[in-house]
């Protein structure tokens, strides 16, 4: 069956980076984009970036722009996203999730369980 | 503040039919289609409804999508307790380059 799974999450101080993987199985993962969304602690969901399924085009929210760096190693199934210089503010779960319908899409399915992000001194 | 607003909180008894609202503009939901998400509290979103109206396998025939102009709402007929959760609807924005999702609406079964 489709099936995605993250890890790399934990805490981390301030200005720190991290590196979050999400490997995926059950599908040709070569074929679909990618994305990583986040949910901090008792708030709404918030889309963070997406890659195309061959890497060459990437997006990203306005609050992660220059700091985080989605990638993706189709011979390994994974996706990646680079954090760097991280903020208080970006303590979330990160799901990653399979893009449906192309890259410009809001077609997400499946999701990963998710992986928690904390960012704290 | 969400550019894909929903109410914060919806209500309804067993057996009765709820509607949830999502309302965007010209350059999301004007011109993309919308998906929706459930969540319940403390386990990952789930897909049900994507582009507008169409319910992936698995998907209760109580819940239907729809859309017009700039906006779009989700159905839930005959409400069950099991549908207490929150729900989210999601679209691509032209001018942001990015995915919008709504605010979240938290579906009480009183």
């Amino acid at each position: 069956q489709v099936q995605l799974v993250e890890s790399g999450g934990g805490v981390v101080q301030p200005g720190r980076s991290l590196r979050l993987s999400c490997a995926a199985s059950g599908f040709t993962f070569s074929t679909y984009a990618m994305a990583w969304v986040r949910q901090a602690p008792g708030k709404g969901l918030e889309w963070v970036a997406v890659i195309s399924y061959d890497g060459t085009n990437k997006y990203y929210a306005d609050s992660v722009k220059g700091r985080f760096t989605i990638s993706r190693d189709n011979s390994k199934n994974t996706v990646f996203l680079q954090m760097n210089t991280l903020r208080v503010e970006d303590t979330a779960v990160y799901y990653c999730a399979r893009v449906i319908g192309g890259t410009r899409s809001g077609w997400f399915d499946p999701w990963g369980q998710g992986t928690l992000v904390t960012v704290s001194s | 503040q969400s550019v894909l607003t929903q109410p914060p909180s919806a209500s309804g008894t067993p057996g009765q039919r709820v509607t949830i609202s999502c309302s965007g503009s010209s350059s999301n939901i004007g011109s993309n289609t919308v998906n929706w998400y459930q969540q319940v509290p403390g386990t990952a979103p789930k897909l049900l409804i994507y582009s507008n109206d169409q319910r992936p396998s698995g998907v209760p025939d109580r819940f239907s999508g729809s859309k017009s102009g700039t906006s779009a709402s989700l159905a839930i007929s005959g409400l069950q307790s099991e549908d207490e959760a929150d729900y989210y609807c999601a679209t691509w924005d032209d001018s942001l380059n990015g995915v919008l999702f709504g605010g979240g609406t938290k579906l009480t079964v009183l």
